[in-house]
């Protein structure tokens, strides 16, 4: 099975702040990535596919990159409504898809 | 916009069967483009794919939940249905419907908003 770990587990920023949030994969998964957003209570929300892909209605604020194993979601300037757990997910070897853990992305 | 909805029982003995439905709305369940499954989150926990299914039939489950797990599809009614054999506390979490993308790089959109299944006496 393809592991995905994502550091840190936990971060603290303040609005206004440029955030880089890391995924690693424990193998090769090409672009096969995708990144979503959960506040608490709500599900998931689809950000970014295709490790850069921004999803429709997503701010513009929120970037992906990366490719093979290592892959990076940033937010270029923190919004109040940006504080939030990610979760990274890889769809290279489907039909079994794995998450991370999630970053916790908490105000300083 | 298409819009999926959870729903069965909200509380499971241990080692009875776990039931959930999820209801499509908005859209064909028999789309050629979609696969449609079922992803859990235990309290405070991340998240775990447990099981899709593409409107034919065809299923594919999460090999670490091995034969405890049963989806299948009801086209005539446009919703898509799990089952969980044999549970345990471990299994109490948030259990999410979602749609998969059927092309590229598959990911989940949109998900239901979840419901809470508690596994207890």
């Amino acid at each position: 099975d393809i592991q995905m770990t994502q550091s840190p587990s936990s971060l603290s920023a303040s609005v206004g702040d440029r955030v880089t949030l890391t995924c690693r994969a424990s193998q090769t998964i090409s672009t096969y990535l995708n990144w979503y957003q959960q506040k608490p209570g709500k599900a998931p929300r689809l950000l970014i596919y295709a490790t850069s892909s921004l999803q429709s209605g997503v701010p513009s604020r929120f970037s992906g990159g990366g490719s093979g194993t290592d892959f990076t979601l940033t937010i270029s300037s923190l919004q109040p409504e940006d504080f939030a757990t990610y979760y990274c997910q890889q769809s290279y070897s489907i039909p079994v898809y794995t998450f991370g853990q999630g970053t916790k992305l908490e105000i300083k | 916009q298409v819009q999926l909805q959870e729903s069965g029982p909200r509380l499971v003995k241990p080692s009875q069967t776990l039931s959930l439905t999820c209801t499509v709305s908005g859209g064909s369940i028999s789309s050629d483009d979609y696969f449609w499954s079922w992803i859990r989150q235990p309290p405070g926990k991340g998240l775990e794919w447990i099981a899709s299914i593409y409107y034919t039939g065809t299923t594919y489950n999460n090999p670490s939940l091995k034969s405890r797990i049963t989806i299948s599809v009801d086209t005539s009614k446009n919703h898509f249905s799990l089952t969980v054999g044999s549970v345990t506390a471990a299994d109490t979490a948030v259990y999410y419907c979602a749609r998969v993308s059927g092309s590229g790089t598959r990911r989940f959109d949109p998900w239901g908003q979840g419901t809470l299944v508690t596994v207890s006496s």
